[in-house]
């Protein structure tokens, strides 16, 4: 089946440090989604993309929807202790009534 | 508004055994997910509640799985016989009818032994 490619698996990086990740698929995604998941928790929804080229932020996060719209990225500014976590991308597909199709995740590891 | 809830939120159980999930969307929330996540892999889809009515089942693993959501609230996901490779965070997720981006519970931890 579809398969959502995200890179990097894991980032360790200095607290003030800029993060970017992204995902890439064969398929064409209607709506792009970045959550983000704390230990012991389950995933939050940090930004909703839903068309082509669309570029949003969310105070330090901004994400882009590709134009091809089989990709996305993501991208956190001034990165600080607390943003610490596996962020995962996810595409939904049109007519699909909502299921999700989930990268494999990137591990943030912030350190002061 | 209390999140969508989870219980429990860990099980361990033996090989062979049966475990059942339970999952309490947000009220009003039509729309109700299973979703899995094995060790460093993706988070699967395993299947859709519309209401009561199975809207897509087509990630559910095999037919040791059943989900059921009686009444269109709450749903349980039983796992009849346990096999090694169940063992994994079970999420479950719900939203309102036509909305994107739905809302997580803290999932379920499965580890089967």
């Amino acid at each position: 089946g579809q398969q959502l490619n995200q890179s990097p698996q894991s980032m360790f990086i200095q607290e003030g440090e800029d993060v970017s990740m992204n995902c890439t698929s064969s398929s064409i995604f209607n709506t792009w989604l970045w959550y983000k998941q704390d230990p012991g928790e389950g995933p939050v929804l940090l930004i909703a993309l839903y068309k082509a080229g669309e570029l949003t932020s969310n105070g330090r996060l901004t994400a882009q929807f590709g134009i091809t719209r089989k990709d996305s990225f993501l991208n956190i500014s001034a990165s600080i202790p607390s943003d610490v976590g596996i962020y995962f991308c996810a595409g939904q597909l049109h007519n699909s009534w909502g299921k999700l199709q989930f990268g494999a995740g990137t591990q943030v590891v912030v350190t002061p | 508004e209390a999140g969508v809830t989870q219980f429990p939120s860990h099980s361990v159980i033996e090989k062979g055994q049966t475990v059942t999930l339970r999952c309490d969307p947000i009220s009003g929330h039509d729309n109700l997910y299973w979703y899995r996540r094995v060790m460093g892999k993706e988070i699967k889809f395993l299947l859709h509640f519309v209401k009561e009515s199975k809207q897509d089942e087509s990630g559910m693993p095999n037919n040791r799985f059943l989900a059921e959501r009686t009444g269109g609230t709450y749903s349980t996901l039983k796992v009849q016989p346990a096999e090694l490779e169940d063992s994994g965070v079970y999420f479950c997720a719900s939203s309102q009818l036509w909305s994107t981006g739905y809302t997580f519970g803290s999932g379920t931890r499965l580890t089967v032994v």
